[in-house]
């Protein structure tokens, strides 16, 4: 079956620069969502779009921002990165509907030196 | 606001023994439970949810929940654990009477060792 999809799966990049992390959902699944998980940390829920549209808003920094293309794609965008920004960042994809579960990604895992 | 606690940093179970893994939730209405499995440097994997109707929900791998709404509680159970369930599990909720709320939140994560 098809999984969701990130790229890259490794990222490094230096404090000050920027980074862009793709993410392809699973066919049909019309919303996604991007979760940031620091080291032995729980995931953090960060945006969620539905239908190219903004749905929810986390706990995401105004450095970043997040878009949801007409095919389904979703980018997320970091600027002025930080040491702090070093983590995995999952997208998830669901269909619309409250009662479904949300499938992950394997994860881009971001670091910034 | 919707909040998870999952009291037990590590959990250590014999194989062949059932295992439990503890989870709480606190939402303003009725909650919309998932547990999720995370094998190292990667994804996290769905195990199973509870949203409405019967308390005990069957996912993968046999694993299965027991909602307690009076307890506030949906531990995640096995009968029978094998070394292949040694992973992170995270409980994870989501409040559905908030409007325009998507996003899980998920608890501290269990790390489960199951000794041969």
């Amino acid at each position: 079956a098809a999984g969701v999809i990130q790229s890259p799966r490794h990222l490094i990049k230096e404090k000050r620069e920027t980074a862009t992390l793709k993410c392809y959902p699973i066919p049909r699944h019309d919303t996604v969502y991007w979760y940031q998980q620091g080291p032995g940390q729980d995931p953090q829920f960060l945006i969620s779009f539905y239908e190219k549209m903004q749905s929810d808003k986390g706990s995401i920094p105004d450095r970043f921002s997040a878009q949801q293309f007409s095919d389904y794609h979703s980018e997320l965008n970091m600027s002025s990165l930080e040491l702090g920004d070093s983590a995995l960042y999952f997208c998830a994809s669901s269909p619309s509907g409250r009662g479904y579960e949300q499938y992950f990604g394997p994860g881009t895992r971001l670091t910034v030196t | 606001a919707q909040s998870v606690a999952q009291p037990e940093d590590q959990v250590n179970v014999a194989e062949g023994n059932p295992l439990t893994v503890k989870c709480t939730y606190s939402v303003s209405g009725n909650p919309y439970l998932f547990w999720y499995v995370q094998y190292p440097n990667r994804g996290l994997q769905f195990l199973l949810k509870y949203i409405t109707g019967d308390n005990l929900v069957k996912g993968s791998y046999g694993f299965e929940a027991e909602f307690n709404k009076s307890q506030t509680s949906f531990h995640l159970k096995k009968p029978s654990a094998l070394v292949s369930d040694s992973a992170l599990y995270f409980c994870a909720v989501r409040d559905p009477s908030n409007f325009g709320n998507e996003k899980l939140t998920f608890g501290t994560g269990t790390r489960l060792t199951i000794i041969p």
